[in-house]
């Protein structure tokens, strides 16, 4: 089993649609959690921290299950721009990250 | 602006050639890391460093060496290029939040 897991893509969805994915991670001991956004063809950007209560960026909302060992991100109102492939991100105790392999969204007019 | 910088952008390569792809950050970052970017596999770890003089190896480091001589410059050697190493690298320094990539190197190796 990968470390870290996301929904297949894509996700093609209509302008102002409510769109979510999902991330599993492996490591129970796993400490932190991320979301990144990554344009085709760009690197990757931090679109949010993920905290145990939950947290809200805008049109953003970040979500974390310990015991489910699950996160997830929730976009609202979906605007063209959001068109990227979003990229799970966890630690563990050590130095490195793990990145899933991303949830392509297109946003579509 | 402060950030990554990677260089060069596109690099084509015969296969047996060897080559160093360049990393700088000016943020004072101590930790610093290579990835490669593969179709529906995701960012993968190839070298990490924790500070200047130490460095370790990732997931996949075979094929590649790396050095940290000073905090600010992260270099990736390619020692003999194949095929298999075709792909996007992607250099980044890690502060508390997470990280900073630097825009890429797309090697192509023929």
């Amino acid at each position: 089993r990968k470390e870290v897991e996301q929904d297949p893509g894509p996700f093609n969805v209509p302008e102002g649609a409510t769109v979510a994915f999902n991330c599993t991670y492996s490591n129970s001991a796993s400490q932190s959690f991320f979301w990144y956004r990554q344009d085709c063809r760009k690197e990757p950007k931090l679109l949010m921290s993920v905290y145990s209560s939950g947290n809200e960026d805008g049109r953003f909302t970040a979500q974390l299950n310990r015991a489910s060992q699950y996160i997830s991100l929730l976009i609202r109102d979906s605007k063209l721009s959001d068109s990227a492939t979003y990229l799970c991100v966890v630690k563990g105790y050590g130095q490195n990250f793990v990145f899933g392999p991303g949830t392509r969204l297109s946003v579509l007019p | 602006n402060a950030g990554v910088t990677q260089t060069p952008k596109f690099q084509v390569l015969k296969t047996g050639q060897s080559m160093t792809l360049q990393c700088a950050q000016d943020m004072n970052h101590e930790y610093m890391s290579w990835y490669r970017q593969d179709p529906g596999m995701g960012l993968r770890l190839i070298h990490y460093s924790v500070g200047a003089g130490i460095t370790d190896q990732g997931e996949v480091p075979n094929g590649y060496n790396v050095s940290r001589s000073t905090t600010e410059d992260f270099p990736l050697r390619l020692l003999s290029a194949a095929p298999s190493q075709t792909s996007v690298y992607f250099c980044a320094s890690r502060h508390r939040d997470g990280y900073t990539f630097g825009s890429g190197t797309r090697l192509t190796v023929v």
